[in-house]
C-alpha cells in the first residue's frame, strides 16, 4: 500500500540554523500539507501546497517557514532559522484532491532545536 | 469548521466493541465526519469518514445520526494495538483544505 515518508526521522539542530525536512508523498497525489505537533499539544496545520503553490497557511507559518517541491517526488519545509519553540514532529501529508479527499499523513520527522 | 467535542479518555477491555462518541451539533450540511488516531506519537492514521449515511471499512463502523449533530466510531473488536487518541474531525467538503485536530479521546484497551 503506497504511504507517504519522511526524513530524517530525528533531527537535533543548535538555535539559528536552517533545517530542511523532506517528505515523499504519495505518488498520484497533488496536494500536499505540513503540520506540527509541540509535545503533549495538539497537531497543527502549517501550510497547504498545490500547483506549485501555497494555498493556504496559519498563523504559526511565517516568514521562517517555506515549502518548495524541487522534483517531482519530493516535498520539503524549510525553517530558515530556527527557534527553541520550533522544537516539535513535523507531519508531512498528501492527498489526491482538496474538499472530501483524505489526508494521508506520514511518521513525522522530529526536531529537537537546542 | 464545526467544532467537535469528545470525552478526554476511554476504557475498554481487549476483544470487546470500543464505541466512541463525538458531539458537533453545529455541522452544516456541507460538513463531512473525519476519524483519525495517533498512536503514541506516530504519525495521524486515517481511519473513516461519512456525510449522514453510515459507513463502514475494515478499520471501524461510523454511525451517525439522523440529525447529524453526533456520531459514534466503532471498533467491533478492539486489540491492545488499537490504543491510542482518536480525533473526530468535522469538514467542509470545498474551501479550507486543513485538517483542524482538537484534543482527542485517548481510548486504553485493557488486556
Amino acid at each position: 500500500e503506497p504511504e507517504v515518508t519522511q526524513t530524517p526521522s530525528h533531527q537535533v539542530t543548535q538555535m539559528g540554523q536552517e533545517v530542511i525536512l523532506r517528505c515523499v508523498p504519495i505518488s498520484n497525489h497533488l496536494y500536499f500539507y505540513w503540520y506540527r505537533q509541540i509535545l503533549g499539544q495538539k497537531v497543527e496545520f502549517l501550510v497547504s501546497f498545490y500547483n506549485n503553490e501555497i494555498s493556504e497557511k496559519s498563523e504559526i507559518f511565517d516568514d521562517q517557514f517555506s515549502v518548495e517541491r524541487p522534483d517531482g517526488s519530493n516535498f520539503t519545509l524549510k525553517i530558515r532559522s530556527t527557534k527553541l519553540e520550533d522544537s516539535a514532529m513535523y507531519f508531512c501529508a498528501s492527498s489526491t484532491g482538496a474538499g472530501q479527499e483524505t489526508q494521508y499523513f506520514g511518521p513525522g520527522t522530529r526536531l529537537l532545536v537546542l | 469548521d464545526a467544532k467537535t467535542t469528545q470525552p478526554t479518555s476511554m476504557d475498554c477491555a481487549e476483544g470487546r466493541a470500543a464505541n466512541l462518541p463525538c458531539n458537533h451539533s453545529t455541522i452544516s450540511g456541507n460538513e463531512y465526519v473525519y476519524w483519525y488516531r495517533q498512536i503514541h506519537s506516530q504519525g495521524p492514521q486515517y481511519i473513516i469518514h461519512g456525510l449522514k449515511n453510515n459507513e463502514t471499512n475494515e478499520m471501524a463502523s461510523l454511525i451517525i445520526t439522523e440529525d447529524r449533530k453526533s456520531s459514534t466510531l466503532i471498533l467491533p473488536h478492539a486489540t491492545l494495538r488499537d490504543t491510542a487518541v482518536y480525533y473526530c474531525i468535522v469538514r467542509v467538503v470545498q474551501g479550507a483544505q486543513k485538517l483542524v485536530f482538537g484534543q482527542g479521546t485517548r481510548l486504553t484497551i485493557n488486556p
